[in-house]
């Protein structure tokens, strides 16, 4: 079945700095990828959403700038949280949709746990 | 926008006992998804519903896309410690592409 791979699982970095954040589809191609932030007990909020080829949607309140998204591929997609600050401590997850599968649903990366000091 | 109301918020069961849990929405979504989501992880499909009425069965769990196409619930029968988590209903409409999840069941199972 359709695997989501993301990586790093977990990272930790000083204030200030940028962390880049991988999802891969493993055996199917992608040209939508989602990216979602999610806080303690609380539900995933989607981020924005990485198309194959051209520029991400972010949702609202989201800064893009912030949150750099590239899917250069059809099989990655890449979140860089630039100039990392305490309160962008979380969890990410990416997930991805089959589409060449008829009514695919979307498989979630493992996500990364984001720990900025 | 939409939103998904699931309840119960958590539910703390004896090991053996079934489960339910149910997710409303003010607006129709075109497929239900029922996802598991254990500590550190991702979600995890449980299982996938697409047509109103639906009636799916995933081993001990069993999931119904309601007929009006804004509700759906999901039971768990015979409840077992590794259902031990955090299970999340999730609304798609395909034109749209976003999943829009309900705020979670947290489900813990005394033994």
């Amino acid at each position: 079945g359709a695997v989501v791979s993301q990586h790093p699982s977990w990272v930790i970095c000083k204030s200030g700095t940028s962390v880049k954040i991988e999802c891969r589809s493993l055996d199917f191609q992608a040209t939508t990828m989602f990216w979602y932030r999610q806080f303690p007990k609380q539900s995933l909020m989607l981020m924005a959403t990485s198309n194959e080829g051209s520029k991400a949607t972010y949702e609202q309140g989201v800064e893009k700038d912030k949150f750099l998204i590239n899917h250069a591929s059809l099989t990655l997609s890449t979140l860089t949280v630039t100039s990392a600050h305490p309160e962008d401590s979380s969890f990410y997850i990416c997930s991805a949709h089959d589409l060449t599968t008829y009514n695919s649903p979307l498989h979630f990366g493992n996500g990364t746990r984001l720990t900025v000091t | 926008g939409q939103q998904l109301n699931q309840s119960p918020q958590s539910m703390f069961i004896q090991e053996g006992e079934d489960v339910s849990m149910n997710c409303t929405s003010s607006s129709i979504f075109n497929t239900w998804l029922w996802y598991k989501q254990e500590p550190g992880e991702g979600p995890v499909l449980l299982i996938a519903l697409y047509k109103a009425g639906e009636l799916t069965s995933n081993g001990r769990l069993t999931a119904q896309f309601g007929i009006t196409r804004k509700d759906s619930f999901l039971n768990i029968s015979a409840s077992i410690p590794s259902d031990v988590g955090i299970y999340f209903c999730a609304g798609l409409n395909q034109g749209a592409q976003k999943l829009v999840f309900g705020q979670g069941t947290r489900l813990t199972i005394n033994p």
